[in-house]
């Protein structure tokens, strides 16, 4: 079965300061891995997605997801946190399938503070 | 932009009661899922439909189940509500092996 973990929680950064979100897999086959962000209030929207072409994958507003087999992870980086992205962010994997079955992490929540 | 409608934002019902939870999609999408999310558990399935009329079940499907007569439409039903379905509901759909598309979510809290 897959499985993601999330590492922490919630997670305090400043303006301006790097974003680290972490996020490791567990899967038997080659995973499609995910992160999806979710602003207060509203659904969740995809960020970036990893299907086994490069290792790092760049997403919407300036952030990007290194796939690591070695570790198992697949984290969430950006270079410098603006206040707008204060919000959740959930890691998912799913099987090599024709559509989307996702098993999410717990989420992470990030702070920013000014 | 694709557009997933959830028919109600907050939602308080009564013990024993049944509750209907409507989810609506406007771009043709063959696949369609119910979530529900709490806090520390993220979000976990509970019914996923591939096609009119056909559904499986997710993770977490006692409790629960689904209707979905036309494509757009996918509902999910408790047959008779109970404290620990108060939850987060999120509905979502997707074509292919490509994003999903989440609906802004019913907040069903039952008392």
């Amino acid at each position: 079965a897959q499985s993601v973990t999330q590492l922490g929680s919630h997670v305090s950064v400043s303006e301006g300061a790097l974003v680290l979100l972490r996020c490791n897999y567990s899967s038997s086959v080659p995973p499609y891995l995910f992160w999806y962000v979710q602003y207060p209030n509203q659904g969740l929207q995809l960020l970036l997605k990893y299907t086994s072409a490069a290792t790092l994958v760049k997403g919407i507003n300036g952030f990007e997801g290194e796939f690591k087999k070695s570790e198992t992870s697949f984290h969430l980086t950006k270079p410098s946190a603006h206040m707008s992205d204060a919000a959740e962010y959930f890691c998912a994997v799913s099987e090599n399938t024709g559509f989307q079955k996702l098993v999410f992490g717990t989420g992470t929540r990030l702070l920013v503070s000014p | 932009d694709v557009k997933v409608t959830q028919s109600s934002r907050y939602l308080v019902k009564r013990t024993g009661e049944k509750v209907f939870l409507e989810c609506v999609q406007d771009m043709d999408h063959e696949n369609m899922f119910w979530y529900r999310q709490d806090p520390g558990l993220g979000l976990r399935l509970i019914y996923f439909s591939y096609d009119v009329k056909m559904k499986e079940k997710g993770d977490i499907p006692e409790g629960y189940s689904v209707s979905r007569e036309k494509k757009e439409r996918f509902s999910l039903i408790l047959e008779s509500a109970s404290t620990n379905q108060t939850s987060m509901y999120l509905c979502a759909s997707t074509q292919s092996n490509e994003k999903l598309f989440f609906g802004s979510g019913t907040q069903l809290s039952v008392l």
